[in-house]
């Protein structure tokens, strides 16, 4: 069974970090390229970060460049999101998500979700 | 990267047929044949439904569809069903290796 944990979500105060992580199981991790999405309280999805298989090819949303980092090991079957100077609108639940290997774009796979909040 | 642009809303009594609209641009949606469709019940992760503008992932009934023309995909939910209740949202690869979201839409069975 595929799934997809995140964690490391929690409270932050403005101009803090946190580190997310998400931990996959079922598949072959390095097969896949993946993503991180978030999702505002009674907002839509927004995309904010892709990294590819093999960690050679990454992209963000302008939203959030030059404030998060994207990574992932493969051996430990996980992918990191490292969120600096954080922002009151960063607050969201942040989805880990799988691209699947078969078409240029679709996520078939989404972990749970963790919830960061940024506040005073 | 702006979103891309959905109704709010829509509705439709069970049986009848919903088409949900996603309009974006040629660096998009009209670019490129990548367009997803995803469902989300309250408190859940999305689902996914609908890849390259029509075609559905193993298990996903045929009730759901989809299309594209220029700059506007589409998305039909027929036969509506109570559980097919929830927001459905649009996405589309938009070059390097980025992607949109449409901005969603609730749809409601009456």
């Amino acid at each position: 069974e595929v799934q997809l944990v995140e964690s490391g979500g929690g409270l932050a105060q403005p101009g803090g970090s946190l580190r997310l992580s998400c931990v996959v199981s079922g598949f072959t991790f390095n097969n896949h390229n993946m993503n991180w999405v978030r999702q505002a309280p009674g907002k839509g999805l927004e995309w904010i970060s892709y990294i590819s298989s093999g960690s050679r090819t990454i992209s963000y949303a302008d939203s959030v460049k030059g404030r998060f980092t994207v990574s992932r090991d493969n051996a430990k079957n996980s992918m990191y999101l490292q969120m600096n100077s954080l922002r009151a609108e960063d607050t969201a639940v942040y989805y880990c998500a799988r691209e699947v290997t078969f078409s240029l774009k679709g996520n078939d796979y989404w972990g749970q979700g963790t919830l960061v909040t940024v506040s005073a | 990267q702006s979103a891309l642009t959905q109704p709010p809303s829509a509705s439709g009594s069970p049986g009848q047929s919903v088409t949900i609209s996603c309009t974006g641009t040629s660096s998009d949606v009209g670019g490129y044949n990548s367009v997803s469709w995803y469902q989300q019940h309250p408190g859940k992760a999305p689902k996914f439904i609908i890849y390259e503008v029509n075609k559905r992932p193993s298990g996903v009934p045929d009730r759901f569809s989809g299309s594209k023309s220029g700059n506007t995909a589409s998305l039909t939910v027929s036969g509506l069903q109570a559980d097919d209740e929830a927001d459905y949202y649009c996405s589309s690869f938009a070059g390097g290796n980025k992607e949109v979201f449409g901005t969603g839409t609730k749809v409601t069975v009456l």
